[in-house]
């Protein structure tokens, strides 16, 4: 089964870090593009991040750059999201999720939940 | 980087045909072929519906399709059904290799 299991989530408080990771299991993880995306709670979507499958080339949003870092270590299936420099803005749920063909995410995992609060 | 457009609601019985739209510029939505599309339902993961603008994932009901007229993008489910009932986005990379989301459309089915 393809699958995608994030965690890393938790309370933090203002101006803090956390590591968010995601286990990919069911298909060949160092073949595709891997991206972050947020949803703050009530709010929509929000893209965060992303990789290419030779984890050479990454890009963010601007509400993150210089403070989010993403990476990816193929031989461990994961993903990871280095957070820093934390806001309260960013308190959202995060999902890990697969970029397919053209631009689409066609896989999602289940989220994790990060709060940022004092 | 800013958000797509959606309208915030859409409604419709069972039975008939909505249309969601989705706004964006020549640098997103009507550069590219691209657009994908995505229903949530309450406390879950989104779930990819369209790709490549008008294309379903295998498993994907036939009742989803999409569509693209220049900076427009737009999703319509025909048939609605009560399980139809979720929110929806669209999404759209864009020239400078980011992606942009619209903010959502709550659609209820009356």
């Amino acid at each position: 089964e393809v699958q995608l299991v994030e965690s890393g989530g938790g309370l933090v408080q203002p101006g803090g870090s956390l590591r968010l990771s995601c286990v990919a299991s069911g298909f060949t993880f160092s073949d595709y593009w891997m991206h972050w995306v947020r949803q703050a709670p009530g709010k929509g979507l929000l893209w965060v991040s992303r990789i290419n499958n030779y984890g050479s080339a990454t890009s963010y949003a601007d509400s993150v750059k210089g403070r989010f870092t993403i990476s990816r270590d193929d031989a461990k299936n994961t993903l990871y999201l280095q957070m820093n420099s934390l806001r309260a803005d960013d308190t959202a749920v995060y999902y890990c999720a697969r970029g397919g063909v053209r631009a689409a995410f066609d896989i999602w995992g289940q989220g994790t939940m990060v709060t940022v609060s004092s | 980087q800013s958000a797509l457009t959606q309208p915030a609601s859409v409604s419709g019985s069972p039975g008939q045909s909505i249309t969601i739209s989705c706004t964006g510029t020549s640098s997103d939505v009507g550069g590219y072929d691209s657009v994908s599309w995505y229903q949530q339902h309450p406390g879950k993961a989104p779930k990819l519906l369209i790709y490549e603008v008008t294309n379903r994932p295998s498993g994907v009901s036939n009742r989803f399709s999409g569509s693209k007229s220049g900076n427009t993008a737009s999703l319509t489910i025909s048939g609605l059904q009560a399980e139809d009932e979720a929110d929806y986005y669209c999404s759209s990379d864009t020239t400078i290799t980011t992606w942009v989301f619209g903010g959502g459309t709550k659609l209820t089915v009356l």
